[in-house]
């Protein structure tokens, strides 16, 4: 089985730097997701880390370490819009096609 | 984005009485999937299909039944919904190859109320 954590809700302020944490515990790993997911919307793929490192995209990056189980997703420059969850998703096993969610980070920016 | 629609959107009904969900994708990926979402859990997958006539339980699969006689058509069928069946319901495609990871691409979801 898998095992995947995440905060449940966060908070940040406008402009500000947030770090979103997930940790995994599996019996493989064959990459590891980040959906965006607004209120009464669908999720939206953000990005994905198979291998160790730092993977930027904009003002959003994700860091992988699979020695220590652990991602996060890092959001800079924040704004209003980036208000939504934020879902870790993982695939174990070589072959596996197939995510597993964790139950998502309410991330609130204020003003 | 990627050609899925869920219908139908919105659907109340009555316990006991059988429901069926359809995901539409016209994206020719081979790999479809139903979850569904709670709050507190999370999306947890109920089946999934790798191919025609393919289909596979996840981890919520008990009260669901899934047929795909075509690529692009992922019925979800309730058989007898029950209250605990009220959910949002999230159909998913997704494709592996050297050109992607395999990243899921959400339908806009059917929201379903048993009374």
């Amino acid at each position: 089985g898998q095992n995947i954590d995440q905060p449940t809700e966060m908070t940040a302020t406008e402009g500000a730097i947030v770090q979103i944490n997930c940790t995994y515990q599996t019996s493989g790993f064959n990459g590891l997701f980040w959906y965006q997911q607004h209120a009464g919307e669908a999720p939206t793929f953000l990005s994905y880390n198979v291998l160790d490192g730092l993977e930027e995209k904009g003002r959003f990056s994700s860091f992988l370490s699979r020695s220590k189980g652990y991602s996060y997703l890092l959001l800079k420059e924040l704004q209003m819009k980036d208000s939504a969850s934020y879902l870790c998703a993982v695939r174990d096993g070589p072959g596996s096609y197939i995510p597993t969610f964790g139950r998502g980070t309410s991330l609130i920016v204020h003003p | 984005d990627a050609g899925i629609t869920q219908s139908p959107r919105h659907k109340v009904t009555e316990t006991g009485t059988p429901v069926t969900l359809r995901c539409h994708q016209t994206e020719n990926h081979r790999y479809m999937y139903w979850y569904r979402q709670d709050p507190g859990h999370g999306l947890r997958l109920i089946h999934y299909s790798y191919g025609v006539k393919d289909t596979d339980k996840g981890e919520v699969s008990d009260g669901y039944s899934v047929s795909r006689s075509k690529t692009e058509d992922f019925l979800l069928t309730l058989e007898s919904a029950t209250s605990s069946q009220t959910s949002v319901y999230f159909c998913a495609i997704s494709e592996l190859g050297t050109a992607n990871t395999g990243e899921l691409f959400f339908g806009e979801g059917s929201r379903l109320t048993v009374l």
